[in-house]
């Protein structure tokens, strides 16, 4: 089955910089991504996602890339605010669309 | 829309007791999944159902059921509870769009097992 790789598990970055978290998947029949957020005590939520078919995607201060031959893909958030700090899931979908298989998850600290 | 409900929000059992949590959605959505999360594992997925009448096994099934008699509702059935079963459930519901699925998570259940 499909795994998942997900680095940093912490990370620190100071108000204004930018982060970037990093997952690597295994099954290249994989072409979903999508990047959840979940804050303490709450559920995770979507806030980005990208297919097999593009290799970059952004949204205001958040961007996917994707690389299909080697397997990674990575989130990139600029411009860092203290509401960005949470936990961050990356995750894989090989077409089947509730068969996520979920990073380990990155716990983001924006400092001031 | 309510969205994606689970109950209770917290449990407590004793080893051996059996339970059910319920999950329902009111978005139509063709796809309903049951996750659990433990610290520093991620969400795993225990079972899934593409449709009323049709569920599978995720990766972690062993010492759960669940069944779909309707596109709303999706339980899932802890047949003889153990410490081990101690997690945070999140059940979910997405909809295919091309190939794209976005998942639509319950508030979560908080079980313990003493």
């Amino acid at each position: 089955g499909e795994n998942v790789e997900q680095h940093p598990s912490t990370l620190s970055v100071q108000e204004g910089d930018s982060a970037v978290i990093k997952c690597t998947y295994s099954d290249s029949a994989s072409n979903y991504f999508p990047w959840y957020k979940q804050e303490l005590g709450k559920r995770p939520q979507l806030i980005i996602d990208i297919r097999s078919n593009v290799g970059e995607k952004k949204d205001q201060r958040i961007a996917v890339t994707l690389n299909k031959t080697a397997k990674h893909f990575s989130l990139h958030i600029t411009e860092t605010q203290p509401e960005d700090s949470a936990v961050y899931f990356c995750a894989a979908s090989s077409g089947g669309g509730n068969k996520l298989t979920f990073g380990t998850g990155t716990q983001l600290k924006v400092e001031l | 829309n309510a969205g994606v409900t689970q109950t209770p929000k917290f449990q407590v059992l004793k080893t051996g007791q059996s339970m059910t949590l319920q999950c329902a959605q009111d978005m139509n959505h063709e796809y309903m999944s049951w996750y659990r999360q433990d610290p520093g594992m991620g969400l795993r997925l225990i079972h899934y159902s593409v449709g009323a009448g049709i569920t599978d096994q995720g990766e972690v099934p062993n010492g759960y059921n669940v069944s779909r008699s309707t596109t709303e509702d999706f339980p899932l059935r802890l047949l003889s509870a153990a410490p081990s079963q101690t997690s945070v459930y999140f059940c979910a519901s997405s909809y295919s769009k091309g190939i794209r699925y976005e998942q639509y998570f319950g508030p979560g259940t908080r079980l313990t097992v003493t």
